[in-house]
């Protein structure tokens, strides 16, 4: 099956900072998210981006489908901000998750 | 807010009991899915269905079961618990079948601890 492999694994930032978190997968997909877990275990669909760059605030996001790899953006970082994320993708096959990237952000 | 209502948040219970999880899809999503988080397994999928037939199953114990109904609910049936059960489970909806160029939508889950 598909592996997922996100990096760093934990990532500690000072607020304002900004950072960028990475997902390699091993095979074709057309299906790719990315997720924020928050401290009470909600998981916010961040991003659908199979393909492309995409924005929202102070977020984006890029998929480069041919080179299997995905990067999440985070620019302005608030304590907010802080909780784990994940990047989950598919084929025509349900979701298969990273293991996550576990931000922390310090005033 | 995704759309996607699970119920109960959260469920306590001792081993070798049985619990049902109930989901309910975004409005007009046909299928949906369960998965399963655990500190040592991470987040996993178990098993998904599409206006009421089973489409494909993952990492899910024969100890699980589950069903969705005319309503397009769905509902996750979990027995003779041990204390490994205990996770978050999260169900997801998307439109059609399959996952091709279409997100899947998650509920807040519901967490389970077995005593």
């Amino acid at each position: 099956g598909i592996q997922v492999e996100q990096s760093p694994p934990d990532l500690i930032l000072q607020e304002g900072a900004n950072s960028t978190l990475r997902c390699n997968f091993s095979d074709s997909v057309n299906n790719l998210q990315w997720f924020h877990q928050n401290p009470w275990g909600q998981l916010i669909n961040l991003f659908y981006i199979p393909s492309g760059t995409k924005q929202n605030g102070r977020l984006s996001a890029t998929t480069v489908a041919t080179e299997r790899y995905s990067l999440l953006y985070i620019s302005s970082s608030q304590t907010t901000d802080s909780g784990v994320y994940f990047c989950a993708v598919g084929g025509n096959t349900p979701l298969v998750f990273g293991k996550g990237t576990r931000l922390s952000v310090i005033a | 807010d995704s759309g996607v209502t699970q119920t109960p948040k959260h469920l306590i219970t001792a081993t070798g009991q049985r619990v049902t999880l109930r989901c309910s899809p975004r409005s007009g999503d046909l299928s949906v899915y369960w998965y399963q988080q655990s500190l040592d397994q991470g987040l996993q999928f178990l098993i998904q269905y599409y206006n009421g037939e089973e489409r494909a199953k993952g990492n899910i114990l024969e100890r699980f079961s589950a069903q969705q109904f005319p309503d397009l609910h769905s509902e996750l049936n979990l027995s003779s618990l041990e204390l490994g059960d205990s996770a978050l489970y999260f169900c997801a909806s998307s439109q059609r079948q399959g996952d091709s160029n279409q997100p899947q939508h998650f509920g807040d889950g519901t967490r389970l601890s077995i005593l």
